[in-house]
């Protein structure tokens, strides 16, 4: 089946270290997305990607940095320069460069030691 | 930038029941409205979406409306069921052209269906 794995599903970072969250799609998708969801709140977008070798910050991408090697992969790497990096995060894809995110992973849920 | 309004931010109601939830959204621009339901511990799931040039659209027991004149947007659940009890989000994007699938997401509503 298609679809869109993360990993790992928990993971925990010491204060100062970086840290990256893989994120792979088998569905062809040009775009794909990183989103980050704090409790009681919705969903912010922190970087995307339309195409390989091709990525914008979204609204939140101070502290993240990301790239688009592959087709089928979309790293993040949350960086030490992030204060508050306590979250759940998502990754997700869209079929076509400017289309709406269509599927997203089980997401990975990062804590502080 | 586009802002979302969700509520209510909790909603319970009795198997059977319908259940509402209801988004404002600022941006006249925007003009697809996605809904999102998310279980415990997973990814959302894309439920129902609507464009600005229909005014509703069912899909078996859930439907969507769209106020374009007032911007707002509701998620009608008819005849719940236990396994409805989720979070929901709807969001709102501009869609197509240059845009980069951009979306802004509503708070998120906890629904839960009591059998």
């Amino acid at each position: 089946d298609g679809g869109i794995t993360q990993s790992p599903k928990y993971l925990f970072r010491k204060e100062g270290q970086n840290v990256t969250l893989s994120c792979e799609q088998n569905l062809n998708h040009d775009a794909m997305y990183w989103y980050r969801q704090d409790p009681g709140q919705g969903l912010r977008l922190i970087y995307y990607s339309q195409i390989v070798n091709d990525f914008q910050k979204g609204d939140i991408a101070e502290g993240y940095s990301v790239s688009r090697e592959k087709k089928e992969s979309f790293p993040l790497t949350v960086t030490s320069a992030q204060k508050n990096p306590t979250a759940f995060y998502l990754c997700a894809s869209s079929i076509l460069q400017g289309d709406q995110p269509q599927h997203f992973g089980d997401g990975t849920r990062l804590s502080i030691l | 930038g586009e802002n979302v309004e969700q509520h209510p931010s909790t909603l319970s109601v009795q198997e059977g029941d319908s259940a509402v939830i209801k988004c404002t959204y600022s941006d006249s621009a925007s003009n697809y409205f996605p809904w999102y339901k998310q279980e415990l511990g997973k990814g959302p799931q894309l439920i129902i979406d609507i464009r600005s040039n229909v005014g509703e659209k069912k899909d078996q027991r859930i439907a969507v409306t769209l106020n374009k004149t007032a911007k707002h947007f509701s998620l009608h659940i008819t005849e719940t069921q236990p396994e409805d009890s989720a979070v929901y989000f709807c969001a709102a994007s501009i869609a197509g052209g240059t845009s980069y699938g951009k979306l802004t997401f509503g708070q998120g509503t906890i629904l839960t269906v009591h059998p």
